[in-house]
């Protein structure tokens, strides 16, 4: 019954690395998005998208970008992993438009990144 | 600007009522969730309230007061399950999610 799949329950980085986090969905939403959840701080936007090969900055873009060459699946790159990027990173979906009232969101189980 | 409030940890009884409030400012207003989340899982919706009012599911209810700028979260018949963190989140004027730093509820038995 997983509908949002985030490929990598636990990574560990080196400063420098190239990382790549995938998310998946099956419930053909859509909307996907990316946050990252630190301690003390709530769920910050990265990056989402409204459509196949469309992305919009949220609110901490600096050093992510996205892809989204299929609908179900929107990956995360982190081209040079810094240790302020280690984070648990969640994947979430959702079927709504802007305009619609309840725009619920379904979470994958989270990444957990650690840069060293 | 646009702020968001809730405490960051309580602590209730087994088989006892708490309430979890979550205050905000915002110059827009789209509406306000709830969401659950255990240790190391997802979060999960729990409610969406966009007009002043209770809205009741089962044990848990979910109430917003628009002129105040406040809502809370009912959890009635604690069970041990219920320990986690709860999540409220403003929806603004551009659809965009404001997330509170969640509060961490502990059931003690």
């Amino acid at each position: 019954d997983v509908k949002v799949t985030q490929s990598s329950r636990y990574l560990v980085k080196r400063t420098g690395e190239k990382v790549f986090l995938e998310c998946v969905q099956d419930m053909d939403h859509e909307n996907m998005f990316w946050y990252r959840q630190d301690p003390g701080l709530g769920l910050r936007l990265i990056y989402f998208s409204y459509d196949v090969k469309m992305k919009e900055k949220g609110d901490i873009p600096e050093g992510y970008s996205v892809s989204r060459e299929k609908k179900e699946r929107f990956s995360l790159i982190l081209e040079s992993a810094s240790t302020n990027q280690t984070s648990m990173y969640l994947c979430a979906s959702s079927s709504g438009t802007s305009s619609s009232g309840a725009n619920v969101l379904t979470f994958g189980a989270g990444s957990r990144l650690t840069v060293l | 600007g646009q702020n968001i409030d809730q405490p960051t940890e309580m602590t209730a009884t087994e088989g006892a009522i708490v309430q979890i409030n979550c205050t905000y400012q915002t110059s827009g207003f789209n509406g306000l969730f709830w969401y659950q989340q255990h240790a190391g899982e997802a979060p999960t919706f729990l409610s969406y309230n966009v007009l002043d009012g209770l809205e009741e599911k089962g044990r848990f209810s979910s109430f917003l007061s628009r002129s105040k700028g406040y809502s809370y979260l009912l959890l009635k018949e604690l069970q041990m399950k219920d320990s986690a963190s709860y999540l409220c989140a403003l929806m603004d004027s551009n659809y965009q999610l404001i997330w509170g730093a969640g509060t961490k509820l502990i059931i003690k038995p």
